[in-house]
C-alpha cells in the first residue's frame, strides 16, 4: 500500500532537547511538507521542499530544521529554540508542487 | 494577502439534514481549491481539487462546487459517519503553498 508513514504517533520531551520526528513516503512524489497545527487555527507551512537536497522555508520555520537526503523521507528537527513546541506535526505530499496533497497521520508532541 | 474563511465554525444537523459548508477565499490568482476531512488526532484525508469557476465534484453525499470569491461543501442526507471536521486550502499560481481555513467542524447526529 502507498502512503506516508510518520512515527512516532505520540512524542514526550524536556524543555531545553532537540527532538526529530520521522516522514516516510512511498508514494514517488518529489515535494514533501511538514505544517503545524494548533486547536482554533488552520495549519501552518514550516518548511517544504520540491526536491532531493533542496527545500524552502514556510511561515514559522524559526526553531525548526528539515533535511532532504532521500525522496522518500523528510525529516523534521524541532530545536530548543522553538518557543512553543507542543502541537499536532503533520507531514504531507504531492505528486509536484501543482497537485494535491497527501498527508501522514500525524505526530503529536508534548514539550513540558 | 491571500487569505481562506470558513463558516460555520461548527455545524450540527439530524442524519438526513442536508446542508452546507462555506469556504471564502481571497487570493492573487487561484491556482486550486482543496476540500479536506479530518477525524480528530488524525491527518487530513484529500476529498476534492477545484480549479475554475463552476466546476463541481461529487463523492458519495458530497458535492464541491467553486466560484471566483467561494466555494460549498454540499452535504446530502448526511450520516453519524461523516462527522468530522472539513478543511479547504487554496493554492495561489506560481507558489507551492496552501492557505488552510480553520476547517468547519460538523457534528451529524444519529
Amino acid at each position: 500500500d502507498g502512503g506516508i508513514t510518520q512515527s512516532p504517533k505520540y512524542l514526550f520531551r524536556k524543555e531545553g532537547q532537540n527532538v526529530t520526528l520521522s516522514c516516510e513516503q512511498n508514494l514517488n512524489h518529489d515535494a514533501m511538507y511538514w505544517y503545524r497545527q494548533d486547536p482554533g487555527q488552520g495549519l501552518r507551512l514550516i518548511y517544504y521542499s520540491q526536491i532531493v537536497n533542496d527545500f524552502q522555508k514556510g511561515d514559522i520555520a524559526e526553531g525548526y530544521s528539515v533535511s532532504r537526503e532521500k525522496k522518500e523521507s523528510f525529516p523534521l528537527t524541532v530545536t530548543s529554540a522553538q518557543k512553543n513546541p507542543t502541537a499536532f506535526y503533520l507531514c504531507a505530499s504531492s505528486r509536484d508542487g501543482e497537485y494535491e496533497q497527501y498527508f501522514g497521520p500525524g505526530t503529536r508532541l508534548t514539550v513540558t | 494577502e491571500d487569505q481562506v474563511t470558513q463558516s460555520p465554525e461548527a455545524l450540527r444537523l439530524q442524519e438526513g439534514e442536508s446542508s452546507s459548508l462555506n469556504c471564502s477565499y481571497t487570493v492573487s490568482g487561484l491556482r486550486g481549491l482543496f476540500w479536506y476531512r479530518q477525524d480528530p488526532g488524525k491527518g487530513p484525508e484529500f476529498l476534492f481539487t477545484l480549479y475554475s469557476a463552476g466546476e463541481e465534484k461529487e463523492k458519495e453525499r458530497l458535492k464541491a462546487t467553486l466560484t471566483k470569491k467561494e466555494s460549498f461543501l454540499h452535504i446530502t442526507a448526511p450520516k453519524p459517519e461523516d462527522s468530522a471536521t472539513y478543511l479547504c486550502a487554496v493554492q495561489a499560481s506560481g507558489t507551492y503553498k496552501y492557505i488552510f481555513g480553520t476547517g468547519t467542524r460538523l457534528k451529524v447526529l444519529a
